[in-house]
């Protein structure tokens, strides 16, 4: 049963550091790799989507890594800004079930 | 281009009573998903459709929970009787097809139990 992890949690950072959150997942065999943010009572937004054919996506200050094989993501964001504050997913397309499954999300706040 | 749209917002009602929740999927998506969202978790589907066909319910609560997309479009999500821990955000997504491609989501409608 594919099962995905998010660490930290939540993160705190000042504004301008560059950062990195992981995803983990336990079953290679996957389609894709979404990567979303969600705001206070809004719904998903897609930022960066990675075919497993892929290794990485770039959008703007945004860059995401897959490395199926460890069964692992990044979402690099550089010079982070108080407007990056959100919660971040990532889900993964699993072959076996064939549906998309979550992580709980790593909460991050960006101070001023 | 239209986003997914989702009716209501919000809605608040007492345990035993029902609700539904609308959903109208991106325009030319034939795969649209129901999620639940409980408050600090990922979503969890519920229900997942291709066209007006169900492709996956296997983690919806049959004994209370229905959803249906009669014309292969939009979509509606009911409870009844709902339960205290029905209380979540139900986002309705779609998706061009099948075939693993980009989820969109709606703003979704956040559900109170009382």
């Amino acid at each position: 049963k594919q099962e995905v992890t998010q660490i930290p949690a939540a993160l705190s950072v000042p504004e301008g550091e560059n950062l990195v959150l992981n995803c983990s997942f336990t079953d290679s065999a996957i389609y894709n790799l979404q990567w979303f943010r969600q705001d206070p009572g809004k719904g998903l937004t897609s930022l960066l989507l990675i075919q497993s054919s892929q290794r990485e996506q770039t959008s703007g200050r945004l860059n995401a890594s897959l490395d199926k094989s460890s069964g692992r993501s990044t979402l690099y964001i550089a010079a982070s800004q108080p407007g990056d504050s959100a919660t971040y997913l990532c889900a993964v397309w699993d072959t076996g079930g064939f549906k998309t499954i979550f992580g709980a999300g790593t909460r991050l706040f960006v101070k001023a | 281009e239209a986003g997914v749209a989702q009716s209501p917002r919000y809605k608040i009602i007492e345990k035993r009573q029902s609700v539904a929740f609308w959903c109208n999927p991106i325009s030319g998506h034939a795969t649209l998903y129901w999620y639940q969202q409980i408050l600090g978790q990922g979503p969890k589907l519920l229900i997942q459709f291709q066209n007006n066909g169900v492709v996956d319910d296997s983690q919806l609560p049959k004994d209370r929970f229905s959803a249906e997309r009669l014309k292969g479009v939009d979509s509606t999500l009911k409870i009844q009787p709902a339960k205290l821990e029905d209380s979540a955000v139900y986002l309705c997504a779609s998706s061009l097809d099948l075939s693993a491609g980009e989820l969109f989501f709606g703003e979704g409608s956040r559900l109170t139990v009382l």
